[in-house]
C-alpha cells in the first residue's frame, strides 16, 4: 500500500524562476494538502485541494498556486521565487473533509533558493 | 486565531516516562493531532483526541482538555529511538486544516 510520495526529493533553483512540485496521494484517499515546513519551525498550512477545487488556503501569497487532478494527485507552483521561499514543502492526504480523517504526510520536497 | 504553544526542547532518559503539554486557542476546534518528525523525514501521525480523556495506544497516550485548551503527549518506556521533534498539531476554522505548533525537540539519554 503506497503511501504519500512527493517529486523531487531535492530542488535548487534561483531567485525569480519557477517551480512546481507533485504529489501522489495514499491509496484511498482523495484530499491533498500542501504545507511549508521552515528549519526549526512547525509546517504551515498553504492550501488544500478536493475534487480538484481549493477549498481552503493559508496566508500565502498568490504566487503560491496549485492544481488537483482528477486521479487526485496534486502540484503545488510557486512563482518568482524568493529567497525566503527555501524550505520543506510537505504533501499531506486525507480522505474526504470529515472529522476522522487525521492526515499522512509525504516525505517532502527540499526546495532551496539561490 | 490560532496559536500553538509547547515547549522547544525536553531531555529525558531511556526506560523513563516523559509528558509533553501543549496549549492551543483555535477558533472551530475539532481535533488535537500529535506527530512525530526525525530530522529530514515527513512527521509521522502518533494520535489525535476529539473528547476530553485520555487515548492510550502502545507506548503512547494522548490526553485532550478542551475546556483548559490544553492537551498533553505521555510517551512509556523511553527508546533511543524516540528521539525526535514532537509536533501538536490543533484542527479548526473548518475543513481539516491543522495549524502546527514549533514542536518539541526530544531528546532521549542513556
Amino acid at each position: 500500500d503506497a503511501g504519500v510520495t512527493q517529486s523531487p526529493t531535492h530542488l535548487i533553483k534561483t531567485r525569480g524562476q519557477q517551480v512546481t512540485l507533485r504529489c501522489s496521494p495514499k491509496s484511498g484517499h482523495d484530499t491533498v494538502s500542501w504545507y511549508q515546513q521552515a528549519l526549526g519551525q512547525g509546517p504551515q498550512f498553504i492550501f488544500q485541494y478536493y475534487e480538484e477545487e481549493e477549498r481552503q488556503r493559508g496566508n500565502f501569497p498568490d504566487r503560491f498556486s496549485g492544481h488537483q487532478f482528477p486521479n487526485y494527485s496534486s502540484e503545488l507552483n510557486v512563482n518568482a521565487l524568493l529567497l525566503g521561499d527555501s524550505a520543506l514543502y510537505l504533501c499531506a492526504s486525507s480522505y474526504g473533509q470529515g472529522v476522522n480523517s487525521p492526515l499522512h504526510f509525504g516525505n517532502g520536497t527540499r526546495l532551496t533558493v539561490t | 486565531g490560532q496559536n500553538i504553544d509547547q515547549p522547544t526542547e525536553m531531555t529525558a532518559t531511556e526506560g523513563a516516562i516523559v509528558q509533553i503539554n501543549c496549549t492551543y486557542q483555535t477558533s472551530g476546534f475539532n481535533g488535537l493531532f500529535w506527530y512525530q518528525q526525525h530530522a529530514g523525514e515527513a512527521p509521522t501521525f502518533l494520535s489525535y483526541n476529539v473528547l476530553d480523556g485520555l487515548e492510550e495506544k502502545g507506548r503512547f497516550s494522548s490526553f485532550l482538555s478542551r475546556s483548559k485548551g490544553y492537551s498533553y503527549l505521555l510517551l512509556k518506556e523511553l527508546q533511543m529511538k524516540d528521539s525526535a521533534s514532537y509536533l501538536c498539531a490543533a484542527r479548526g476554522g473548518g475543513g481539516n486544516k491543522l495549524t502546527f505548533g514549533t514542536g518539541t525537540q526530544l531528546k532521549v539519554e542513556l
